[in-house]
């Protein structure tokens, strides 16, 4: 079983607010790390897919950030907007092509 | 990148019955995947259903308890079956995308009583 963690489990922010949060994951067997939002009565949307150590990807407002050495990515939102809440999930794929999820990060923005 | 259509959205089973879960991508994938959540968990990989070949069951998952059926590339249903309430769960089909990562249908939300 492979440890996948993030945090916080969930986040209440205002609007306006920057928040970010975290997906923590073996540093070994890396093959890729992805990230998805899942909006309530929806179905997951990916957002990034990130391969290399230091990669940094950026959609809109969100960004993201991969460390693979110590195994962790970041997850940005920059000014967030009640349309951004939803749980925010990571997804760490390994190259014997095994996928575990986190639990994700459930985001509340208050207008 | 690839559209996938689920049914049913939502359901609610009396326990000891079957349910059958569809999903239909509109371009041919090799493989697809289908996925839990209970309650307050993560998402947990269920099988994986190869056109041709029986599913590939993850650990704790048994075919008699989730029949996968792959008849082409562009279609699988998923059996939960002898339901009960620990099978309340959101079910999701998958595929992967190229780079784009996995495309999810909109999800079965499944109520055991």
């Amino acid at each position: 079983i492979l440890n996948v963690e993030q945090s916080p489990q969930s986040l209440h922010v205002q609007e306006g607010d920057s928040t970010n949060f975290t997906c923590s994951f073996p540093s070994s067997n890396f093959y890729a790390l992805h990230w998805y939002r899942w909006e309530t009565a929806k179905s997951p949307e990916a957002l990034f897919v990130m391969t290399l150590n230091g990669d940094e990807k950026k959609k809109g407002r969100i960004s993201a950030t991969l460390n693979t050495k110590e195994g962790y990515s970041y997850l940005y939102i920059k000014g967030s907007q009640p349309e951004d809440s939803a749980t925010y999930l990571c997804a760490f794929h390994t190259n014997a092509g095994k996928s575990t999820f986190g639990d994700g990060t459930t985001l509340t923005v208050k207008p | 990148s690839a559209v996938i259509s689920q049914k049913p959205s939502r359901d609610i089973c009396q326990r000891g019955t079957s349910l059958t879960i569809q999903c239909q991508v509109d371009s041919q994938v090799t493989m697809m995947f289908w996925y839990r959540q209970q309650p307050g968990q993560s998402l947990t990989l269920i099988a994986t259903a190869n056109q041709g070949s029986e599913a590939t069951y993850e650990s704790g998952f048994v075919i008699d308890k989730f029949p996968i059926s792959r008849p082409n590339l562009t279609f699988s249903t998923l059996t939960v079956s002898n339901m009960s309430p620990e099978d309340s769960s959101i079910y999701l089909c998958s595929v992967i995308w190229g780079t784009e990562g996995y495309t999810f249908g909109s999800g079965t939300r499944l109520t055991v009583v």
